[in-house]
């Protein structure tokens, strides 16, 4: 089956501590994107890349990072230096690279709770 | 400002009845409208695309509608299922050249709540 797969459904973390986020993709798709959802707020984009070795910055990157060493993987990791992580983070990934103009394919998300 | 506004914020309906949710925007120079459906602690799912020179598509029970001058769109569910139970998300993209930076904008949805 071809999707996008985020891993791990639930994820607590303690303050200070980094965590990573897990966002697989066997679509061939080239670019891929992490959001945030906060309750009562529209999602909002946190990193995008639109090709291997290569992101960049969305709305809200602080306190957070990428890498795209594979076109199928795109992780993201939450650092100590986010303040207000709980939330529900969700992947997507796209055929081309102007996400305005193309379909875009969500994960299931992940949870991310601090403890 | 770039904005999607959605209304209600929430909806309960009888199982088999029709309901309407809004979307009004104000993004410039606009793309395409979108309506995704999200289940509880799932991810969203496309139900349509619009682009500027389209009013109506229809997805199964689904038919989204765009005033491109008014810029408004709704989202008309017949014939309600439970399952049908979901927030509603308007998601609009503008044009942007170079960078995906605020492409989509998305709106808060509308939560409905199909009863038996």
């Amino acid at each position: 089956d071809g999707g996008i797969t985020q891993s791990p459904k639930y994820l607590f973390r303690k303050e200070g501590q980094n965590v990573t986020l897990s966002c697989e993709q066997n679509l061939n798709h080239d670019a891929m994107y992490w959001y945030r959802q906060d309750p009562g707020q529209g999602l909002r984009l946190i990193y995008y890349s639109q090709i291997v070795n290569d992101f960049q910055k969305g709305d809200i990157a602080e306190g957070y990072s990428v890498s795209r060493e594979k076109k199928e993987s795109f992780p993201l990791t939450v650092t100590s230096a986010q303040k207000n992580p709980t939330a529900f983070y969700l992947c997507a990934s796209s055929t081309g690279l102007d996400q305005a103009d193309t379909e875009a394919f969500f994960g299931q998300g992940t949870r991310l709770t601090v403890v | 400002k770039n904005q999607v506004e959605q209304s209600p914020q929430s909806l309960i309906i009888l199982e088999g009845k029709n309901c309407t949710l809004q979307c009004n925007y104000t993004v410039s120079p606009f793309s395409n409208l979108r309506w995704y459906k999200q289940d509880t602690g799932r991810g969203p799912v496309s139900l349509t695309i619009m682009t500027f020179s389209e009013n109506t598509k229809s997805n199964g029970r689904y038919t989204a509608t765009l005033d491109a001058d008014t810029k408004q769109s709704s989202l008309h569910i017949t014939a309600s299922q439970l399952s049908d139970s979901a927030s509603y998300i308007c998601v609009v993209s503008a044009f942007w050249y170079g960078g995906a930076t605020n492409k989509l904008i998305f709106g808060t949805g509308t939560l409905l709540a199909v009863q038996p």
